[in-house]
C-alpha cells in the first residue's frame, strides 16, 4: 500500500515552454501534497503544501507564478513550470499524506531537463 | 531553523567492511527522523524511521540510533556489499509542522 507515482518520469523541453508534473496516490486518499526540487549533489528542498482543494503554500524563494500547483482531488497534484528556463532543470519529487498521519509517501520523482 | 547535516558527503569502501553514516541537526523538536536511500537518478526508498521517544531501528543489516537530546544520528551498514552503492539521506520531520527538513545525503561505494 501507500504508492504514489509521478508522471513523467522525465522530460526535455525548450526554454519557454510550460510542461506538467502528475503526482497521484494510487491507493489512499492524499490530503496534502508536498512538492521538492532536488538539485545535483544537493538536499531536497520543498518548493510547496498543497491542501486538496486549496491554494498551495509556497517556501520562500519560490515563485508562486512559475510553478503552479494543483490539487483538485485527493489523489492528483499537478506541477506546471511555466516558461521554464535551463535554471528550472531538476529533478522535482512529489510527496502525498493522508488526514491525520505524519507520513509521507514518495514518488519516484521526476528528471526535467530544459534545453 | 533546523539544519540538517550529513558527515562525510561522499565516503568508498571495500566490500565486507562494516561502516557509519552521520546525520546532526540542529533542533531537537523532532517528531521523528528516517534514513533513505536514493539511486542515481532514482526516487527514494524508506529505510528506517526511528521515533523521538525511540533509541534506535533495525532492518537487516542496517541498524540506526538516535540521540535526540544531542542532535544525532548514526546509520550502521553491516557487511557492506556492492549493491548497497547509493546515497543515503536523513530527514528529520518537525514537531512544529511536521515539515521534513533534509541532510544533503552521503554518496557511499562499495568496492568490489
Amino acid at each position: 500500500g501507500a504508492v504514489v507515482s509521478q508522471h513523467p518520469s522525465w522530460v526535455i523541453c525548450k526554454s519557454g515552454t510550460s510542461v506538467k508534473i502528475e503526482c497521484r496516490s494510487l491507493d489512499f486518499q492524499a490530503t496534502t501534497m508536498f512538492w521538492y526540487r532536488q538539485f545535483p549533489k544537493q538536499s531536497l528542498m520543498l518548493m510547496a503544501t498543497s491542501n486538496e482543494g486549496s491554494k498551495a503554500t509556497y517556501e520562500q524563494g519560490v515563485e508562486k507564478d512559475k510553478f503552479l500547483i494543483n490539487h483538485a482531488s485527493l489523489t492528483l497534484s499537478t506541477l506546471t513550470v511555466t516558461s521554464a528556463h535551463p535554471e528550472d532543470s531538476s529533478f522535482y519529487i512529489c510527496s502525498a499524506r493522508e488526514s491525520g498521519s505524519y507520513e509521507q509517501y514518495f514518488g519516484p520523482g521526476t528528471r526535467l531537463t530544459v534545453t | 531553523k533546523q539544519e540538517v547535516t550529513q558527515i562525510p558527503a561522499a565516503l568508498s569502501v571495500p566490500e565486507g567492511e562494516n561502516l557509519v553514516l552521520n546525520c546532526s541537526f540542529t533542533d531537537s523538536a523532532i517528531y521523528n527522523l528516517q534514513w533513505f536511500r536514493q539511486d542515481p537518478g532514482k526516487g527514494l526508498t524508506s529505510l528506517l524511521l526511528i521515533q523521538s521517544s525511540q533509541r534506535e531501528q533495525t532492518s537487516g543489516r542496517l541498524n540506526a540510533s538516535l540521540d535526540k537530546s544531542s542532535g544525532r544520528s548514526t546509520l550502521y551498514i553491516a557487511a557492506s556489499q556492492p549493491g548497497d552503492s547509493a546515497t543515503y539521506l536523513c530527514a528529520v520531520l518537525m514537531d512544529s509542522n511536521y515539515q521534513l527538513i533534509w541532510g544533503a545525503g552521503t554518496k557511499l561505494i562499495i568496492k568490489p
